[in-house]
């Protein structure tokens, strides 16, 4: 089973559409976070959830915005996608602090074009 | 504000010889170090926690507060080694944020 398993592995779409990437966790954790990897393999976070509680990158554009139906999932839309929004997204999970770790899934390649 | 240094992108060893990979970190209280590796086209792992102590597929990483450094080190490096590295220290909010890795790669 799966622990952190985003969905699509894989998505290519032109600018300005809208897209959404989904993300779920069986483990029971009460964090979830999303993360961008750029082409330079650099990380950042984005966005953290946490009991309804946001805490967003004040860098991410607003034009992301997280939806956290429940514990289980925190998925990641993007409005007017821009050419630069191309990078793997990874989510990931932790329980409480994160002291024993994230848990990541395996990624969402998306390409704009 | 934390803030993680890995100052080599890239890095290369012979298989067998030693391998130490840098981090260094400025943080103001006490920081939670994590190392995290991604092989070739998989998710990120946790590889180890300096909490913890333990040693991870012959990984150590001591957390060194003098010299503000938790650097990634194995005696024995091996070909399946090869991956990004990422030290990530757990900031604020309890985020991790993460180094901009280091890339292993193991010589033959």
């Amino acid at each position: 089973d799966t622990a952190v398993s985003q969905t699509p592995k894989y998505l290519v779409t032109q600018m300005g559409n809208d897209k959404s990437i989904k993300c779920e966790q069986n483990l029971g954790h009460d964090t979830m976070y999303w993360y961008k990897q750029d082409s330079k393999k650099f990380l950042k976070i984005m966005f953290s959830y946490n009991n309804k509680e946001l805490i967003i990158n004040e860098t991410v554009p607003n034009r992301f915005s997280p939806k956290s139906p429940d514990k289980a999932h925190l998925n990641l839309h993007i409005n007017s996608l821009e050419l630069g929004d191309s990078a793997v997204y990874f989510c990931a999970s932790s329980q409480d602090s994160g002291a024993g770790g994230y848990t990541f899934g395996s990624g969402t390649r998306l390409t704009v074009v | 504000a934390q803030r993680v240094t890995q100052p080599e992108k890239l890095l290369s060893v012979f298989k067998g010889a030693p391998v130490e990979l840098k981090c260094n970190y400025s943080y103001s209280g006490s920081p939670e170090l994590f190392w995290y590796v991604q092989y070739s086209r998989q998710r990120l792992q946790l590889l180890l926690r300096h909490i913890s102590r333990e040693s991870i597929k012959g990984f150590t990483a001591d957390l060194n507060k003098g010299e503000t450094s938790f650097h990634l080190k194995k005696p024995f490096a091996q070909e399946e080694d090869s991956a990004m590295y990422y030290c990530a220290p757990k900031g604020g909010a309890n985020n991790l944020f993460f180094g901009t890795g280091t890339r292993l790669t193991v010589i033959p």
